[in-house]
């Protein structure tokens, strides 16, 4: 596609609900990346794949969080038991090569994630 | 501890006006600063990307700066438009050794009136 696509745009689940999250990056992108942006915040950093290899996950904040990217393109991340502070927008960024350093990075229009 | 700060939070100019942004960092090692444009319910884009030897780059009526002696950036708006209205993030990236990590400050919030 154009351009790093996210869905679905919104989600609203009960707490201890199971959620899963989809990015579709631009393709032929090697690198990609996922975020967790709270309410006036930054985006903070999750995990990080390099094609099908999860090399960076030190940002996953509990073991709820799963994050999975099996063929190198498409990514899914699974929140288990959701909690209300998984309240946020889960955006996900892509880039041509591999690191992203000094790259530009192309991101999605986020899924919002509402628990209530 | 590494951090990016921006100031002011919000800002409010006229059409046609100019403005300045500002970021101060504290992250290293240092790999490049990154200006990013976030409209409401949107990803941010890319604006520009400096490395440690650049000191300014522009993007149409963008021009940031960067002093990477005092750890400074500046986002520079020129003639702005009702289309600028939006959130604009400073980022920093942080050199590791497998990849690097990209540090987000809150962003400013720009609002432009007609």
């Amino acid at each position: 596609g154009a351009g790093v696509s996210q869905s679905p745009r919104y989600k609203v689940a009960k707490r201890g609900q199971d959620v899963a999250l989809r990015c579709d990056p631009i393709s032929g992108h090697v690198s990609l990346f996922w975020y967790q942006q709270a309410l006036g915040q930054g985006p903070e950093f999750l995990t990080y794949f390099q094609n099908e290899a999860q090399l960076d996950k030190s940002g996953l904040p509990s073991d709820r969080f799963f994050a999975e990217r099996p063929e190198g393109s498409v990514s899914t991340l699974k929140i288990q038991r959701t909690q209300q502070e998984d309240s946020a927008v889960y955006l996900c960024a892509s880039s041509l090569v591999a690191g992203g350093r000094n790259e530009k990075l192309f991101f999605g229009s986020g899924t919002q994630l509402s628990v209530l | 501890k590494n951090q990016v700060e921006q100031s002011p939070q919000s800002l409010i100019i006229l059409e046609g006006k100019n403005c300045t942004l500002q970021c101060n960092y504290t992250v290293s090692p240092f790999s490049n600063l990154r200006w990013y444009k976030q409209d409401t319910g949107r990803g941010p884009v890319s604006l520009t990307i400096m490395t440690f030897s650049e000191n300014t780059k522009s993007n149409g009526r963008y021009t940031a700066t960067l002093d990477a002696d005092t750890k400074q950036s500046s986002l520079h708006i020129t003639a702005s438009q009702l289309s600028d209205s939006a959130s604009y993030i400073c980022v920093v990236t942080r050199r590791t050794y497998n990849t690097d990590k990209l540090i987000f400050g809150t962003g400013t919030r720009l609002q432009v009136f007609p």
